[in-house]
């Protein structure tokens, strides 16, 4: 079984939209939770981190459910810069191994 | 620029032939990682440092690959006697141990193509 599992869509969505995607994780003694974006042919940009208590960053929300190993990140208002694969990535241990799903691509629609 | 950093950003090579690849971390961070990461997947971990001590390989990485951090600043990763499936993008990260969080920062990544 794979440490992180993402739906690898695509997610296509007219500009404007609510979009969500998760991701499941199957070590229960993960410790850190993040979002990473990367853009076609680039390196993997931070999102954001993910705290227990949710956290959000303008249009962007990251909420933790650690008794069901899942992490969800909600765009609100979709932009045509949006448009990316989201890297769901998580950390056992003390920042030593990562583990990145595969991503999910989302296209934004004009 | 006070970035991760990486060169050459592309490299193609012969089946059989060896090639090393570069990187410079964020000045003040003292972790550094390789991923390799292939079409339609995420980065896969290859190998981290802590300063220059290597503290962790992936059972990915076969005994055709090497890498250094040899004054705990830049890193190296050498891929001996290339095979076509060698062929990816190597991505390098660093981050700041301890810290707040363990965010990685990634350079640009340098593109392996093996023919």
């Amino acid at each position: 079984r794979k440490e992180v599992e993402q739906d690898p869509g695509p997610f296509n969505v007219p500009e404007g939209a609510t979009v969500a995607f998760n991701c499941t994780y199957s070590n229960s003694a993960s410790q850190s939770f993040f979002w990473y974006r990367q853009d076609c042919r680039k390196e993997p940009k931070l999102l954001m981190s993910v705290y227990s208590s949710g956290n959000e960053d303008g249009r962007f929300t990251a909420q933790l459910n650690r008794a069901s190993q899942y992490i969800s990140l909600l765009i609100r208002d979709s932009k045509l810069s949006d448009s990316a694969t989201y890297l769901c990535v998580v950390n056992i241990g003390t920042g030593n191994q990562f583990y990145f799903g595969t991503g999910t691509s989302l296209t934004v629609i004009p | 620029d006070t970035g991760v950093s990486q060169d050459p950003r592309h490299k193609i090579t012969k089946r059989g032939q060896n090639v090393t690849f570069r990187c410079d971390p964020i000045s003040e961070h003292n972790r550094l990682y390789w991923y390799r990461q292939t079409l339609g997947q995420g980065p896969e971990f290859l190998t981290y440092f802590q300063n220059e001590a290597q503290l962790e390989k992936s059972r990915l990485l076969s005994d055709r690959f090497s890498a250094e951090r040899p004054k705990g600043s830049f890193s190296t990763l050498e891929i001996q006697r290339t095979e076509q499936g060698d062929s990816a993008m190597y991505l390098c990260a660093s981050s700041l141990f301890p810290g707040p969080s363990y965010e990685q920062y990634f350079g640009p990544g340098t593109r392996l193509t093996v023919t």
